[in-house]
């Protein structure tokens, strides 16, 4: 079963704080995403990356930051947290071949106080 | 505007009964269509999956329909458990890139 896991289930940050957001997945996935998912929204992505030292822009980048420097594991960056970012923040990775289907972490729930 | 809509926003059911939950999508050109199930405080798991020439997918209690000419898709859940309860997410892939567009989900509570 492809596992997805996330560092930390609840977070609780100030203001201005710089926070990291970390992510494993353990069947060589070469795609990986950062979700943030608020009620009324759904999930929107922030990043994405499909190889290792790669990424992309989502649909909501601003704010954010992220490093790949393994195949494994993705870190999603909040320079300087603020109360906006208060959100659910989920990982998801995928295979670049056959039914692409994304596989999720538990979800991060970050507070920004 | 979203290209995934579901309906309704929220539902309250019994436990035992049936319930059907809708996802309207624009996009296009389609690729696949998924439902995923979130319980509260946990990452979406997927369901079903359908392409172009599907029109219907069961999971156990779970049905899944499509009509890619209306582009419509339902989800319907037999004989509700309290299990049930969670938030259903309909996420439609784009034929070209493989975007996927996430609904906004439906969140379902099911009573004893």
């Amino acid at each position: 079963d492809v596992k997805v896991t996330q560092s930390s289930r609840y977070l609780v940050k100030r203001t201005g704080e710089k926070v990291f957001l970390e992510c494993v997945q353990d069947m060589d996935h070469e795609n990986m995403f950062w979700y943030r998912q608020d009620p009324g929204l759904g999930l929107r992505l922030i990043y994405f990356s499909y190889d290792v030292k790669m990424k992309e822009k989502g649909d909501i980048p601003e704010g954010y930051s992220v490093s790949r420097e393994k195949k494994e594991r993705f870190s999603l960056i909040l320079e300087s947290a603020s109360t906006n970012q208060t959100s659910m923040y989920l990982c998801a990775s995928s295979s670049s071949f056959g039914s692409y289907e994304q596989y999720f972490g538990p979800g991060t729930r970050l507070t920004v106080t | 505007k979203n290209q995934v809509e579901q309906s309704p926003q929220s539902l309250i059911i019994l436990e035992g009964k049936n319930c059907t939950l809708q996802c309207n999508y624009t996009v296009s050109p389609f690729s696949n269509l998924r439902w995923y199930k979130q319980d509260t405080g946990r990452g979406p798991v997927s369901l079903t999956i359908m392409t172009f020439s599907e029109n219907t997918k069961s999971n156990g209690r779970y049905t899944a329909t499509l009509d890619a000419d209306t582009k419509q898709s339902s989800l319907h859940i037999t004989a509700s458990q309290l299990s049930d309860s969670a938030s259903y997410i309909c996420v439609v892939s784009e034929q070209e890139n493989n975007d996927m567009r996430f609904g906004a989900g439906t969140r379902l509570t099911v009573k004893p």
